[in-house]
């Protein structure tokens, strides 16, 4: 059975902090490993990743992939209170098959 | 900015009651998925769409559960005789061909009763 995990799963920073969101999977024919932010309702897309060692960045936002290790770290530098919410891990596999983790909550103090 | 579509928002059901759960998804993606959140579980997948046709399935998606392009625009999943425990969130999302990264609407509630 596909897995994902994400820990921690939950996480109380201050302003200006710097995390680290990890996730590892175990998953047939991965094809790609996805990062989403839910704050209200619905997931919002936040990084593809395919291949390892290659890292996205979008503003504070950064991942990486190993897929060695079978795992993927999200950095969220100079944490804003905007940044709360919880962060997905979805790794696709299968045909067409992408299995969430359960997510890590964050909450951004000021 | 094009954007995934649900209707409705919410929707309150008697146990046994034929729900029908509607998505537009964005115009130019040919791949169409129906996830679900149950209250403060994790995101879970139920049924992929390509071509027409169901591409895969998860151990959720029972016989239950249908899913139906009508039209051109519309994807819906119905869900036959509702159980109290399909009460949860419904996603539905879409992606392009070539590209992994899917796109979710904004959900319906369904609360079965």
């Amino acid at each position: 059975e596909d897995k994902v995990v994400q820990s921690p799963l939950s996480l109380v920073v201050h302003e200006g902090d710097t995390v680290t969101l990890n996730c590892s999977y175990e998953v047939t024919n991965f094809r790609s490993l996805l990062w989403y932010k839910q704050e209200k309702k619905a997931p919002t897309f936040l990084f593809m990743l395919t291949s390892s060692g290659i890292e996205k960045k979008s503003g504070r936002l950064s991942s990486i992939l190993d897929k060695k290790e079978l795992s993927s770290i999200l950095n969220i530098t100079a944490t804003q209170t905007g940044d709360s919410a919880i962060y997905l891990c979805a790794v696709g596999g299968g045909y067409q098959k992408v299995t969430f983790g359960t997510g890590t909550k964050l909450q951004v103090i000021p | 900015e094009p954007e995934v579509t649900q209707t409705p928002s919410h929707q309150v059901t008697q146990m046994g009651q034929e729900v029908i759960l509607r998505c537009v998804p964005i115009s130019n993606h040919l791949y169409f998925y129906w996830y679900r959140q149950i209250l403060g579980q994790k995101v879970e997948f139920l049924v992929s769409f390509y071509n027409n046709e169901i591409s895969e399935k998860s151990e959720i998606f029972d016989d239950q559960f249908s899913v139906e392009r009508p039209d051109g625009s519309n994807f819906t999943l119905k869900i036959r005789s509702t159980k109290l425990e399909d009460s949860a969130m419904y996603f539905c999302a879409s992606r392009v061909l070539l590209q992994e990264t899917q796109y979710f609407g904004p959900g319906t509630r369904l609360l079965v009763l």
